[in-house]
């Protein structure tokens, strides 16, 4: 059973107001992380909070995580139609290898003029 | 921007052949990672390396191999194609396990 999943899976919104994902997982983790894909392009890392973090920020992000309900959400403050892209979450798990990331099942961001 | 690059982006190709698709990191990166993505679907591991002659499957079964001979290239072969192997294939590196990855473009994969 997949490790993350993301809610919404679309949002449509309008240029200046704010977006808000979601993430759950199932189990424990090692550090959370955020990924941006643009539309048939790969993915490019956006912010990662550590499992002893509560709340992170970088430019107009923010991600907040709760280990206690296994969920962290990303917030995109001020969106621009730049934004418009599919966000996902990808948990690092902490097993003997503690490498490998699981990725949720993103959310559709369309940021209209 | 990260320097990790797939050839080629777009193959289409008939059942039956051969196929290898390439990628190179010119990070130095230890971990090498493979997913594969369906349209508008999460990517799931196939293969990963962390570094030369180490390389392991992922979380999903694949009929594709993978070598790593050279810290900088990481390709991926599948020896017969078929239909059900159309997908987008995504390469990726990172420093160390668990760390941010960079990805590559990809390649979107079609088998006739």
């Amino acid at each position: 059973s997949q490790q993350g999943e993301e809610d919404p899976q679309a949002l449509s919104i309008q240029e200046g107001e704010n977006a808000t994902m979601n993430c759950s997982y199932k189990t424990s983790i090692n550090n959370l992380q955020w990924y941006r894909q643009n539309s048939g392009r790969g993915l490019v890392h956006l912010i990662l909070i550590r499992s002893n973090e509560r709340e992170k920020h970088s430019g107009r992000l923010r991600v907040t995580l709760d280990t206690s309900k296994k969920s962290s959400s990303l917030l995109i403050t001020a969106s621009r139609a730049a934004d418009t892209a599919s966000y996902f979450c990808a948990t690092a798990r902490n097993t003997g290898t503690a490498s490998k990331l699981t990725f949720g099942t993103g959310t559709r961001l369309q940021v209209t003029l | 921007e990260a320097d990790i690059y797939q050839t080629p982006r777009y193959l289409v190709i008939g059942t039956g052949k051969k196929i290898t698709l390439e990628c190179s990191q010119t990070m130095g990166h230890d971990k090498m990672y493979w997913y594969q993505q369906d349209p508008g679907m999460e990517l799931h591991l196939i293969h990963y390396s962390y570094g030369v002659n180490s390389t392991e499957k992922g979380d999903l079964s694949s009929e594709s191999t993978v070598s790593r001979i050279r810290t900088e290239h990481f390709p991926l072969t599948l020896e017969s194609a078929r239909p059900s192997h159309t997908s987008q294939y995504l390469c990726a590196s990172s420093e160390s396990g668990g760390q941010p990855q960079h990805f590559g473009d990809g390649t979107r994969l079609s088998i006739l």
